[in-house]
């Protein structure tokens, strides 16, 4: 298994413009996070989807953020306009459903966010 | 919120000796969970132990978890250059669906 994919893994843009990240969850795991980390606030928990149905979104600071899953292989997400303070990085984790014994999450590698 | 918070937040070491990592957190949970992050890289799952374990091993990796007092300590052993990186505890969210990081302790092992 190719393990959760994110793309791009840097992206440097300019404010106002809007950013689009994407992640490939692994086969077969209902649950799909997005996490925010900086330096500042740490692993900040964005949203997250259960056979891809969006089930908690108060993570997601503010209405320029929006999340989508389309399908259980592919989910997006995106930010418009981008803003210098949302620089950070930016990963996607997946996991089978909490009570299996395999319940940790598979993180992505991130996605580096700069907006200048 | 069950965040969990580590301590120290940052830790430094010899090649050899042990390392020791604590994790307090505020409400019941029934499962707590270590993570460990290289520089530059995505969070990496290490152990889960659950609320009616005190224990578990896995390698060089102890962690115990202590109910009655809301926390948990992840203990490395014989400590080594590449155990260099950042570990985190994460605790389940109320729904018990997602996971609550802490803001991590960052471990550097000297050779």
């Amino acid at each position: 298994d190719a393990g959760v994919i994110q793309s791009p893994r840097h992206e440097v843009t300019e404010m106002g413009q809007e950013v689009t990240l994407r992640c490939k969850p692994i086969s077969g795991h209902d649950y799909l996070f997005w996490y925010r980390q900086t330096m500042m606030r740490g692993l900040e928990l964005l949203i997250y989807f259960n056979n891809n149905v969006p089930i908690d979104d108060s993570g997601m600071p503010e209405d320029r953020f929006s999340a989508k899953m389309p399908n259980a292989s592919f989910s997006t997400l995106k930010i418009q306009p981008s803003e210098p303070r949302d620089s950070a990085v930016y990963f996607c984790a997946s996991s089978r459903p909490p009570g299996t014994n395999s319940y940790e999450q598979y993180f992505g590698p991130g996605t580096r966010l700069t907006v200048t | 919120s069950q965040q969990g918070e580590e301590d120290p937040q940052a830790l430094s070491i010899q090649e050899g000796e042990n390392a020791t990592m604590n994790c307090s957190y505020k409400t019941s949970i029934n499962n707590l969970q270590w993570y460990r992050q290289n520089s530059g890289r995505g969070l990496v799952h290490l152990i889960l132990i659950r609320s009616n374990e005190r224990e578990k091993h896995s390698g060089r990796l102890r962690v115990t978890l202590d109910t009655s007092k809301k926390s948990s300590s992840l203990l490395i052993t014989a400590s080594r250059a590449a155990d260099t990186a950042s570990y985190f505890c994460a605790t389940p969210n109320q729904a018990g669906t997602a996971l609550i990081f802490g803001k991590g302790t960052t471990l550097s092992v000297s050779s």
